[in-house]
């Protein structure tokens, strides 16, 4: 199983800072990782898919990067409604998995 | 507009059976593969099965296999979680969820998700 591991946990950061957060693979998943936003009580929304696709509708403050094994995404300047939790995603292997999420707050 | 709507969350006790349902809208349904998700309470997301778009192949997480059955009925655009011998560790809200057909296994879009509850 492929382990991916998010850091940090939590980011404390204020609206107007850039936001870099940080997904490591346990082996390398090539291009195919994906980012998911989670507000509370809400679903998951894609962000970014293969490293460094923007899904239909994400804003361009959104960036993905990284192949192999180490993976960002930045937030160039944060929004008030970009606090949330982020998680990342890999699909080069099943089971498909999970990172353990970073939490972005103020 | 794509929808996704699951239905069929509920109290169950452990050892019990429960069906999710999650009717789907606004695109083609066969283009897609379909997935099932899940987050326990405060909890990360854990990737629980995942159905080809002609419903002919399946993978499940170890933690469910041999328990959890998927299924998708094309006609109804539907997709099915069969879900038995339950146990206390799998309360969460279920979430059903895309894959595109030629883009790989990343969960395009999301339902609102279903609250399973196994508790005595």
């Amino acid at each position: 199983e492929i382990v991916l591991t998010q850091s940090p946990a939590t980011l404390s950061l204020s609206p107007g800072e850039r936001a870099t957060l940080s997904c490591r693979a346990s082996q390398s998943v090539s291009s195919y990782l994906a980012w998911y936003q989670q507000k509370p009580g809400q679903a998951p929304r894609l962000l970014v898919y293969d490293a460094s696709n923007r899904a239909t509708g994400i804003p361009a403050r959104f960036s993905g990067s990284g192949s192999g094994t180490d993976f960002t995404l930045t937030i160039s300047s944060l929004e008030p409604e970009d606090f949330a939790v982020y998680y990342c995603q890999q699909r080069t292997d099943w089971p498909l998995t999970f990172g353990g999420g970073t939490k972005v707050e103020i | 507009e794509v929808q996704l709507l699951e239905s069929g969350g509920g109290l169950v006790q452990p050892g019990g059976s429960l069906r999710l349902s999650c009717a789907a809208s606004g695109f083609t349904f066969t283009n897609y593969g379909m997935n099932w998700v899940r987050q326990a309470p405060g909890k990360g997301l854990e990737w629980v099965s995942s159905i080809s778009s002609g419903g002919d192949g399946t993978r499940y997480a170890d933690s469910v296999q041999g328990r959890f059955t998927i299924s998708r009925d094309n006609s109804k655009s539907t997709l099915y979680l069969q879900m038995n011998s339950l146990r206390a560790e799998d309360t969460a809200v279920f979430y059903c969820a895309t894959s595109p057909n030629t883009g790989g296994w990343f969960f395009q879009h999301w339902g609102q998700g279903t609250l399973v509850t196994v508790s005595s």
